[in-house]
């Protein structure tokens, strides 16, 4: 069975500020992960994936992600933040047969503020 | 590029009710994820279908039913509609390859169903 957990339900930066959200993820099995990102109102869109590839993962709007296994996270950063990037963002954990549920975490709200 | 389509955007219904959301995925996406978001939750999954089959399934109410037809289209039917049933119901699409590789999801916009 998989479970995702989000260390942080709200996360406060300042813009052009680092930002930093948590994931940390358990599996039976060699886990794929995404990190998914919903803006109010919208439907969810993929930021990055990672399955069994390079274990340091670049994804959209300049986000990118660490798998580390010893200690089953998978940590969404950005060097900077932007205004726009306020939003909820969701860790996922699914294991590697087609079909098999994405589980989500509870989510991390990201504010950004001037 | 085409993104996985749901439809209709928007339903309200009353208690005791019935709804059915259709969902297309992306063309040659062969596996379809219903998934039930409450205001302010995260995304809950109900069912998966791989190759018109289901695959998993989680919880998803026994009033509710779904299937994936030939042409790889889904949809969800809900039955006695609850005041609990209001939520943004959201579909997926995916590429199977074969079962070896469970590879990213698309979301569609979703359906916000209102029961009242």
């Amino acid at each position: 069975a998989q479970s995702v957990t989000q260390l942080d339900s709200h996360v406060s930066v300042s813009e052009g500020t680092p930002v930093l959200l948590r994931c940390n993820y358990s599996s039976s099995y060699s886990p794929s992960l995404f990190w998914y990102v919903q803006h109010p109102n919208k439907g969810l869109q993929l930021l990055l994936k990672y399955t069994s590839a390079a274990t340091l993962v670049k994804g959209i709007n300049g986000f990118e992600a660490e798998f580390k296994k010893s200690e089953t996270s998978f940590h969404l950063t950005k060097p900077s933040a932007h205004m726009s990037d306020a939003a909820e963002y969701f860790c996922v954990v699914t294991s590697n047969q087609a079909g098999t549920a994405l589980i989500f975490g509870k989510g991390t709200t990201l504010s950004v503020s001037s | 590029a085409a993104g996985v389509i749901q439809s209709p955007r928007h339903l309200i219904k009353e208690k005791r009710e019935t709804a059915t959301l259709k969902c297309y995925p992306i063309p040659r996406h062969d596996t379809v994820y219903w998934y039930q978001q409450g205001p302010g939750q995260d995304p809950q999954f109900l069912i998966s279908f791989y190759e018109k089959m289901q695959s998993d399934k989680g919880s998803i109410p026994d009033r509710f039913s779904a299937q994936q037809f030939s042409d790889y289209h889904s949809e969800l039917n809900m039955s006695s509609l609850e005041l609990g049933d209001s939520a943004l119901y959201f579909c997926a699409s995916s590429l199977g390859e074969g079962r070896r590789r469970n590879t990213e999801a698309f979301f569609g916009q979703g359906t916000r169903l209102t029961v009242v």
